[in-house]
Formats: structure tokens, C-alpha cells, sequence
């Protein structure tokens, strides 16, 4: 099946320093990406959604300059927390969409962000 | 709008017992139901589906019947094995939303020998 990386899988970092989180298709090219956020116990909330080439669809509440995304290539997307908070810390997953079949999301393992 | 209800967690389980999550949803219009599973250290990897009314998703073992007349798609297993330990996510797809999906919290399972 279709493979999904994320990079890295958990990074720790200071108060105001900013992070970023690659997420690649490894198999196969994604049209599209989206990245959710999951609290511990809660469910995952979709952040963002990401087209090659073309510039992020957020969700409602989320911060477009805080939460800076990039859809560059059709393998590649990466999520740029930016001025980091600890009530950014959370755990961050992608997916990736391709017209490869059945319309199916492929995930990513998820990035561990702790900001001290 | 849309939203997905899952039973409460954890589920402990002895192996070879019957599993039911239960997965309620509300949504607009006919939207398509999943099942993802997270495996530990592992991303989503979806476990079954179903696009329209009165269709079952299954694999694995595991079914589930897409109930519009109570806007339910519970999750089902005959017996169980420790392997099964997972995360269950439930997850609705809406036409209006284009592919992002919609989840619920999740249950966790625990299977023991």
C-alpha cells in the first residue's frame, strides 16, 4: 500500500523558536495533503488542507501565519510551527490524497511536538 | 455541523471475544463512513468502509453496516486476538467537505491472552 513518512517523529524545542515537520508521500504523488492536529485523548482536527502548487485552505481557528504550510511538490509538505507556544504542543499528523485509487487518505505516523 | 460519536475507551477485551464500538454520527447530505485503526507507534491505516446506506464494510473480521435510519456504523468482530490491540477511529467523508475527513475521539482496545 501507498507510504506515508513524517519527519521527525517527535522533536522538543524552547518557547518561541520554530519547528518544522516534513511530510512525504513516499510511493506515490499526493495532490493533496492534510494536516490534523490531535490532542491526548481527543480526536484528530483537521488544520489545514494543502494543493500542489496553491496555498493552504485552513480550518476555522487556525492560524495561517502561526501554522505556515507548504505544498511545494507533489511528495512533499511541511508544516512550519512558527514562534512556538507550550499550548502548541500536540501531536501532528498528515495525510496525503492521490488519484491513485479509491480515493483513499493515506497517513503518516505522526510528529510529537513538546515546546518547553 | 457534521460530527462522529464514539463509545468511550478503553475496551478490555479477554481474546476470542465479540467486539462491538459503537459509532454515531451526524452529518448533512449522504456522507461516507470509515473505520481507521491506529496500531501502536504506527500511523491510520483505514480498516474498512462504506459509501452509501445499508452497505457493510468489512476486513480483517471486522464489519460494519452503514445505518442510516439511526445514523449509526458500528464497528464488529466475531473474536478477537491480542494482535487487535489497537486504536479504533470512526471517520465520516462529506461531499461538502472535499476528501478531509471528520473523526471521532477514538477507542482504544486492549486484547488480553
Amino acid at each position: 500500500g501507498a507510504v506515508v513518512s513524517q519527519h521527525p517523529s517527535w522533536v522538543i524545542c524552547k518557547s518561541g523558536t520554530s519547528v518544522k515537520i516534513e511530510c512525504r508521500s513516499l510511493d506515490f504523488q499526493a495532490t493533496t495533503m492534510f494536516w490534523y492536529r490531535q490532542f491526548p485523548k481527543q480526536s484528530l482536527m483537521l488544520m489545514a488542507t494543502s494543493n500542489e502548487g496553491s496555498k493552504a485552505t485552513y480550518e476555522q481557528g487556525v492560524e495561517k501565519d502561526k501554522f505556515l504550510i507548504n505544498h511545494a511538490s507533489l511528495t512533499l509538505s511541511t508544516l512550519t510551527v512558527t514562534s512556538a507556544h507550550p499550548e502548541d504542543s500536540s501531536f501532528y499528523i498528515c495525510s496525503a490524497w492521490g488519484a491513485q485509487g479509491d480515493n483513499e487518505q493515506f497517513f503518516g505516523p505522526g510528529t510529537r511536538l513538546t515546546v518547553l | 455541523g457534521d460530527s462522529v460519536t464514539q463509545m468511550e475507551g478503553p475496551v478490555t477485551l479477554s481474546e476470542e471475544a465479540f467486539l462491538t464500538i459503537n459509532c454515531t454520527y451526524t452529518a448533512t447530505g449522504y456522507p461516507s463512513l470509515f473505520w481507521y485503526v491506529q496500531y501502536p507507534g504506527e500511523g491510520l491505516q483505514l480498516l474498512l468502509k462504506a459509501t452509501k446506506a445499508d452497505d457493510k464494510g468489512s476486513n480483517k473480521g471486522f464489519e460494519a453496516t452503514y445505518r442510516k435510519e439511526t445514523t449509526s456504523f458500528h464497528l464488529e468482530k466475531g473474536s478477537v486476538q491480542v494482535s487487535d490491540s489497537a486504536v479504533y477511529f470512526c471517520a465520516l467523508r462529506n461531499s461538502n467537505s472535499g476528501y478531509a475527513l471528520n473523526f471521532g475521539k477514538g477507542t482504544s482496545l486492549l486484547v488480553t491472552p
